[in-house]
């Protein structure tokens, strides 16, 4: 299953399914981009990060995709695991040159076996 | 391979009382951070640290909130007087050039 259209608080994949997670950001002046998972009661893990001058980074079962022209970033995870199950979190560093990050709301993904 | 730490795992305080929250970040790193976490919410920026002190901060951290490095390996957020909208989970994350790294974070309750 994929999501279809922007941010979605949750997200349902049968394992093994592909499964897109979309962000929408906030600051045009963001030109850092990360990717985070977040399982319960941890803290957030880095999966990957893309810089503003990509448009697409691949990682292992991981792709982010980057479209500046519509304020977009979606991550890809191919052949979803249980193991993926957590929140995912986009995060961008604004206009600040101090590192800090902007946080999305988070999309719970959830790997039906 | 290393990573953040964070002590304590769990803090829970009464309101008014002061609270000191700790972090290891990893050791070549030079940024730290104090993010953090309420209950099913998004994670949102409190400070930056940098070549010892703070580069930027958000309008959370006023002036109930401090940080400190007191030595080479910690580095520590106290809040002076909790209340108890401060009940969270506390994240400490580092870096070294792009990437930031979290901890495992602190979950703060205050009564």
């Amino acid at each position: 299953g994929e999501s279809v259209g922007l941010h979605l608080p949750t997200l349902s994949v049968q394992e093994g399914d592909n499964s897109i997670i979309n962000c929408a950001y906030s600051n045009s002046a963001s030109d850092y981009f990360i990717w985070y998972k977040q399982e319960s009661g941890k803290g957030p893990q880095f999966i990957i990060d893309i810089r503003s001058n990509m448009d697409k980074r691949q990682g292992q079962r991981v792709t982010v995709l980057l479209n500046k022209t519509v304020k977009h970033l979606s991550l890809q995870i191919a052949a979803t695991q249980p193991g993926d199950s957590a929140v995912y979190f986009c995060a961008e560093n604004g206009s600040s040159n101090t590192g800090k990050l902007i946080f999305g709301q988070g999309t719970t993904l959830q790997v039906k076996p | 391979e290393p990573e953040v730490t964070q002590t304590p795992s769990h803090q829970v305080t009464q309101m008014g009382q002061e609270v000191i929250l700790r972090c290891v970040p990893i050791s070549n790193h030079l940024y730290f951070y104090w993010y953090r976490q309420i209950l099913g919410q998004k994670v949102e920026f409190l400070v930056s640290f940098y070549n010892n002190e703070i580069s930027e901060k958000s309008e959370i951290f006023d002036d109930q909130f401090s940080v400190e490095r007191p030595d080479g390996s910690n580095f520590t957020l106290k809040i002076r007087s909790t209340k108890l909208e401060d009940s969270a989970m506390y994240f400490c994350a580092s870096k070294f050039q792009e990437t930031q790294y979290f901890g495992p974070g602190t979950r703060l309750l205050v009564l």
